[in-house]
């Protein structure tokens, strides 16, 4: 069984431009939630989506948007990049009907110059 | 804003017991507490989760006082591969677009 992976690994991106990242959910999870972790800071949730639907969202603006798969996996998109979108960004996904555990990918590691 | 506090950094000799503190004496009855360590370039990793007992699995044990208002991981022989960010989180369960809210966590270092 593959854990959740995320690609790219590292991407540098200008001022101003767009960005997507991209998500791929264990198998069988339906459930996939994106953080951003600024340097030396814990994750901070930004929206989750369920069954393609987005299904809560923490206090980012709207520039920040997603989209989830039929096969479960996930997008992040961000527009209009600023310098302090610089983060790791991290995809996580959970099992239908689990309350408790999360499966964090091992993030993009986004640059904004 | 997260609800728990934890002190933000922590050594333990190898092969010793760590025991990482958590205060989060606003807790609400239907909200458990749970423990993610992250290693670092890693994303975090799930290591357990309890409500009122005492909860113990292969990696670690909780312990959770009587009146919810703290809480203590137990690493009972910490290793080198144990050296991680450990955060204490309390939330309700992952239900209907409810998510974690991280803290700082507590920075491990297992010495040799």
């Amino acid at each position: 069984e593959t854990g959740v992976t995320q690609s790219p690994t590292h991407l540098i991106k200008t001022r101003g431009q767009q960005v997507t990242l991209r998500c791929s959910s264990q198998s069988g999870h339906n459930t996939v939630s994106w953080y951003q972790q600024a340097l030396g800071q814990g994750p901070q949730f930004i929206f989750q989506y369920y069954r393609e639907e987005e299904n809560g969202r923490g206090n980012f603006p709207p520039r920040f948007s997603g989209l989830q798969f039929p096969n479960y996996s996930s997008e992040l998109n961000v527009n209009a990049l600023e310098l302090d979108d610089s983060a790791l960004y991290l995809c996580a996904s959970s099992p239908s009907g689990s309350r408790f555990e999360q499966y964090f990918g091992p993030g993009t590691r986004l640059t904004v110059t | 804003d997260a609800k728990t506090t934890q002190p933000p950094s922590m050594d333990c000799a190898e092969g010793r017991a760590a025991n990482l503190p958590c205060n989060h004496s606003t807790i609400s009855g239907n909200e458990y507490v749970y423990w993610y360590r992250q290693i670092h370039s890693q994303g975090p990793q799930y290591i357990i989760h309890g409500l009122k007992n005492n909860e113990t699995n292969e990696m670690a044990s909780l312990i959770i006082t009587e009146d919810r208002k703290s809480s203590t991981l137990i690493l009972p022989h910490a290793t080198l591969r144990d050296t991680a960010v450990y955060y204490c989180i309390v939330q309700v369960g992952l239900d209907y677009g409810q998510n974690f809210v991280f803290g700082p966590g507590t920075r491990l270092s297992v010495l040799p």
